[in-house]
């Protein structure tokens, strides 16, 4: 079946340029999540979805990061003004509900390079 | 989350086993053990979770210790495409995202 998608696959963008990334999570998934991979480092949680409920944004790194999710489907991430240490690979995923017996499923990030 | 020690690399042959250990001490009760794998510039790919029996997938076996002190990922025939990051990493309840450490890199010799 369709795994988690997400567009565009990579994006080179100016400083101080707004940019938005979108996560298409597996079909019947309630949890989106959005991490951060700076190069050669681990994952970096920014944001949770469960549903309807408000989200956790406990992760963002600051204001100008903003994420939204219409119901249990897309899901975009925005980030304003961006700034060089944005530049990073931006990861979705999705799964079965916040459990820790339900593994999530990643899509194969976007690739965002800010000069 | 509790914290998870791999090692930093292990090298195999291809179609032969792999055994890739990890050592959580300080597991909780209610902490399931997660296996995940990162090939090169693709996110993370599910492997494989356990709670406290052995599991068997199609991808791998999960062998836990009696204790949950540690825990073994066995790839019973690698293959080059194994050759990944993989990272073990303790999921408690409620969990928020995934803290993943260092993870251990797999290298697979042709």
């Amino acid at each position: 079946g369709a795994g988690v998608s997400q567009s565009p696959s990579n994006k080179v963008t100016e400083k101080g340029k707004d940019v938005e990334l979108r996560c298409d999570p597996i079909s019947g998934h309630t949890a989106l999540y959005w991490y951060r991979q700076r190069l050669g480092q681990g994952l970096e949680f920014l944001i949770y979805f469960q549903g309807n409920s408000a989200p956790d944004k406990s992760g963002l790194p600051s204001d100008r990061f903003s994420a939204e999710r219409t119901g249990e489907s897309v899901s975009t991430l925005t980030i304003q003004r961006t700034q060089q240490e944005d530049s990073a690979v931006y990861l979705c995923a999705s799964s079965f509900g916040r459990n820790s017996n339900q593994p999530q499923h990643f899509g194969d990030g976007t690739r965002l390079s800010i000069l | 989350d509790a914290k998870t020690t791999q090692p930093n690399s292990m090298e195999s042959n291809e179609e032969e086993p792999v055994h890739l250990p990890c050592n959580h001490s300080t597991i909780s009760g209610t902490d399931y053990i997660h296996w995940y794998r990162q090939l090169p510039s693709q996110g993370p790919e599910y492997v494989i979770h356990g709670l406290t029996s052995n599991v068997n997938n199609r991808m791998a076996s999960l062998a836990i210790a009696e204790d949950r002190k540690s825990s073994t990922l066995i790839l019973h025939r690698a293959t080059l495409r194994d050759a990944a990051v993989y990272y073990c990493i303790l999921v408690g309840g409620g969990a928020d995202g995934l803290t993943f450490g260092k993870g251990t890199h797999l290298i697979i010799q042709p």
